[in-house]
């Protein structure tokens, strides 16, 4: 599975959209970007993922660019609860884990 | 109830003893793991079944064991526990069919080995 490189920190301003980038310049044609987050301690929760095309859901939006070697996980207007650490992870489809690296620790002030 | 439930949330216990962390779902999914997370880092997988005859090695597995008692059961072992395995212990789960929708967590264990 494919690295990822992500910023270890991040501050967002609440009700502002909150833009976390991740480099992943290996990865391969069959693998997908996952997003997870984890909020203090509590078991990661899942947010999203993609191949090439961008999506959104209820919680947020990916945005992955168009050679793949790069996303960015948009939360649109952030809250105090999207405090949490931010985890890319990329594998292949329906593979058998998910490797975490140390993820991007985003806080929300208001 | 929690889709995937992890007991007990807190143990305290002493070096060399055997402790077992204890994982059940009500997801149906066939595929459960266990994960480490120690302070300030990401999580580290142990062990991870595809179904009740299948046990895979993570990448941190000595030290270890496993036993997938049925498929919605999935407990870890400590066989002589020693104080570098204080840590933040998950079990999680996934589907294995085409509707993937990513891993479902528990809210952990917390254990501490004096």
């Amino acid at each position: 599975d494919a690295k990822t490189t992500q910023p270890p920190s991040m501050d967002c301003a609440e009700g502002r959209a909150a833009n976390l980038p991740c480099n992943h310049s290996t990865i391969s044609g069959n693998e997908y970007v996952y997003w997870y987050r984890q909020i203090h301690s509590q078991g990661p929760q899942y947010i999203i993922h993609g191949l090439k095309n961008n999506e959104t859901n209820e919680m947020a939006s990916l945005i992955i660019t168009e050679d793949r070697k790069s996303s960015t996980l948009i939360l649109p207007h952030a809250t105090l609860r999207d405090t949490a650490v931010y985890y890319c992870i990329v594998r292949v489809y329906n593979t058998d884990k998910l490797i975490f690296g140390t993820g991007t620790r985003l806080q929300v002030f208001p | 109830d929690a889709d995937v439930t992890q007991t007990p949330r807190n143990r305290i216990t002493k070096t060399g003893k055997r402790i077992m962390l204890e994982c059940s779902q009500t997801k149906g999914h066939d595929r459960m793991y266990w994960y480490r997370q120690d302070p300030g880092l990401g999580l580290r997988l142990i062990y991870y079944s595809f179904d009740v005859k299948d046990i895979n090695k993570g990448e941190i597995s000595d030290g270890y064991s496993v036993s997938r008692q049925a498929q919605a059961k999935f407990s870890l072992s400590l066989e002589s526990a020693i104080p570098n395995q204080t840590a933040l212990y998950f079990c999680a789960t996934s589907d294995s069919g085409t509707a993937f929708g990513g891993y479902t967590f528990g809210s952990g264990t917390r254990l501490t080995v004096v």
